[in-house]
């Protein structure tokens, strides 16, 4: 099974709050995990990924949560920012490919 | 550099017509992607291309055709547009060493009718 669950669906945080993404797989083959933001009309970019070894990545204001026996990770970004929303997506890469989440629409009220 | 392209950015079709999609990259990437994005679904991998002259099926491959006869082009047909094609279309590319790392297009817009 090759599915990434994403939840929530949508979420609002006030400016300065954390705002929190969680994520879900299947495949334990999965080498890499990373997190993509995409604005509106624009394509996805990747924001920071995390290898399978390693429990938790920062990278300013994001951080990657890892937790390889549930098979779960998240996304937390501390201090949200008007200008961090956005839509995220959590995702899985594996057998030469990426796998996708449905994605999070985040808004950051000011 | 101009990362990857795509061409047209927009397009309107009637059910039954036939158009390609252009994509093209100037990073010397040896993997490309075709994905569409639906709202709610997230982004679904239409064919993907580990290399020049060789395509595999995605996820949602069906009524789809794809080319890679060139190492910075890969080309996306459908070739009897249906309504229920009308999706924004991305293209992507990445390299052997950090293959999670996709670099997107700007995507393309497309409406059957």
């Amino acid at each position: 099974q090759q599915q990434v669950k994403q939840s929530p669906q949508s979420l609002i945080v006030q400016k300065g709050g954390i705002s929190i993404i969680n994520c879900a797989y299947e495949n334990t083959a999965f080498d890499y995990f990373p997190w993509y933001q995409q604005f509106p009309g624009k394509g996805p970019a990747l924001l920071i990924a995390i290898r399978p070894d390693v429990s938790e990545k920062k990278e300013g204001r994001f951080t990657i949560s890892f937790n390889k026996s549930a098979k779960q990770f998240s996304l937390h970004i501390m201090d949200s920012q008007p200008g961090d929303s956005a839509t995220y997506f959590c995702a899985a890469s594996g057998f030469q490919k990426l796998v996708f989440g449905t994605g999070t629409r985040l808004l950051v009220s000011p | 550099n101009a990362g990857v392209t795509q061409t047209p950015k927009f397009r309107v079709l009637k059910t039954g017509q036939s158009m390609t999609l252009l994509c093209a990259q100037d990073m010397n990437h040896e993997y490309m992607y075709w994905y569409r994005q639906d709202p709610g679904m997230g982004l679904r991998l239409i064919h993907y291309s580990v290399g020049e002259g060789t395509t595999a099926k995605g996820e949602v491959p069906d009524g789809y055709n794809v080319s890679r006869l060139k190492k910075q082009n890969f080309l996306l047909g459908l070739e009897s547009a249906a309504p229920s094609q009308t999706s924004v279309y991305f293209c992507a590319s990445t390299t052997t060493r950090a293959r999670y790392e996709q670099y997107f297009g700007p995507g393309t817009r497309l409406t059957v009718t």
